[in-house]
């Protein structure tokens, strides 16, 4: 089926660092989401972006949370700077349309911010 | 508030056996219920999911029961093998919405 790839697959990094995770999503998708998970418990929605913009995002992304998509390169969520709280596992997920089309999950970015 | 409720956290079945995960939510402006399946170390990958016009969609072994009066659904995994043992999310959204909403998860475990 379609791929999301998600790189790195694990990064490490001491608070209050940068850290960029990148999504190289399904190619002909047209919409973008971040997620967070810890522990292997609930999947928190993050952001939603397409067209450029962000469409909707929750209480979890902070300020400090950027993310964009520079010329269909790749789809990419940036922590400036990162907090311990920020220590979890990010996925990426991309569905050609919004609402009822599936979205396809990449493997996710375990992040440990020291 | 939770808006999509998984009632078990766990759930422990024997090789061969019907597994049923409950779900319930409280949006009735949710009209389309994926349920998601995730193995440790990997990203939630689309089981099955169902419209809200429907009451029972199949594939396989999987098959969901949906009530909409009562807002609940649930999975049921018939003939359940070890292979099954995995978490398993029941998520939901409505035609315009930008995310999709996920409950907490039910860890499987098939016992052989």
């Amino acid at each position: 089926g379609p791929k999301v790839l998600q790189i790195p697959s694990h990064q490490i990094i001491d608070m209050g660092q940068m850290v960029t995770l990148n999504c190289d999503p399904v190619s002909n998708h047209l919409y973008f989401y971040w997620y967070k998970q810890i522990l292997g418990q609930q999947m928190e929605f993050l952001v939603n972006f397409y067209n450029g913009k962000v469409m909707e995002k929750s209480k979890l992304f902070k300020d400090q949370f950027s993310v964009e998509r520079p010329d269909g390169s790749y789809f990419t969520l940036k922590i400036q700077p990162t907090a311990l709280e920020d220590s979890a596992v990010y996925f990426c997920a991309s569905s050609p349309r919004q609402g009822q089309d599936t979205q396809y999950f990449g493997p996710g970015t375990r992040l440990l911010v020291l | 508030q939770q808006q999509v409720r998984q009632s078990s956290q766990s759930l422990t079945v024997w090789e061969g056996e019907t597994a049923i995960l409950n779900c319930s939510y409280e949006n009735s402006a949710f009209d389309y219920f994926p349920w998601y399946q995730q193995f440790p170390g990997e990203g939630p990958a689309l089981l099955i999911a169902i419209r809200s016009v429907s009451d029972k969609k199949e594939d396989g072994r999987f098959t969901i029961f949906f009530n909409k009066r009562e807002k609940n659904l649930s999975l049921h995994i018939k003939d359940s093998q070890p292979g099954d043992s995995a978490t398993y999310f029941c998520a939901a959204s409505d035609t315009n919405a930008y995310k999709v909403i996920f409950g907490k998860g039910t860890h499987l475990h098939v016992l052989p």
